[in-house]
């Protein structure tokens, strides 16, 4: 197993378009969460499954974000009409029932 | 409200000293604190964890202790490396909850 992976490292879009972040977790993880972290700030909790369960979602996960976990497995965040606000790395963890989390190596949102 | 807190953005300390993160938190229900260190354009790694059962924790040159009663956890790192350079950031949970992560503190380990 390599760890947490995601897809892409990098993105760049402009304002208004629909964007789609891919997170394959570890196999054996349970859970799988979703943090975003801006310049200065630590990670900020998104959202979180349990299997294929959508467990938790933040205050800061607006009308505009969505995610899934389709099957328990990967899990994909999309944002419609993004904002330069959303500009962010937005980054990817699993764990074993909560314990040991392992992070991806995030993906950077440019909105210009 | 931050619920976690790392009040030194940035800590400079030679190579071969003794290096201290510090962490206060507000919740007396917080069970679990953990320790994550990030460099550039990667995720963050696991570095060491404590659970409110401990008031400390050792693994190698890294020492985690929890003073429950002042709601604070200190990183030490001895003997500090230049390969130690590294954004850390303190987390915690509380009852098997997502981490809450504070803001972080720049180590510079000066050669």
């Amino acid at each position: 197993d390599t760890g947490v992976s995601q897809d892409p490292r990098h993105k760049i879009t402009k304002r208004g378009q629909n964007v789609t972040f891919r997170c394959d977790p570890i196999s054996e993880h349970n859970r799988l969460y979703w943090y975003r972290q801006t310049l200065g700030q630590g990670p900020e909790f998104l959202t979180y499954f349990q299997n294929e369960a959508q467990l938790e979602k933040s205050r800061l996960l607006s009308d505009r974000f969505s995610a899934e976990r389709p099957k328990g497995s990967f899990s994909t965040l999309e944002i419609q009409r993004t904002e330069q606000g959303d500009s962010a790395m937005y980054l990817c963890a699993s764990s074993h029932r909560g314990y040991g989390y392992t992070f991806g190596s995030g993906t950077r949102l440019t909105v210009v | 409200d931050q619920q976690v807190k790392q009040n030194s953005p940035s800590l400079s300390v030679q190579e071969g000293r003794i290096s201290i993160l510090n962490c206060d938190y507000t919740n007396s229900m917080f069970d679990y604190f953990l320790w994550y260190k990030k460099y550039p354009a990667e995720g963050p790694t696991f570095l060491i964890s404590i659970s409110s059962i401990k008031d400390k924790n050792e693994d190698g040159r890294f020492t985690v202790f929890l003073n429950k009663s002042a709601k604070h956890l200190s990183l030490h790192i001895v003997p500090s490396q230049p390969g130690d350079s590294a954004v850390y950031f303190c987390a915690v949970s509380s009852g098997n909850t997502p981490l809450v992560f504070g803001k972080g503190t720049r180590l510079s380990v000066i050669a």
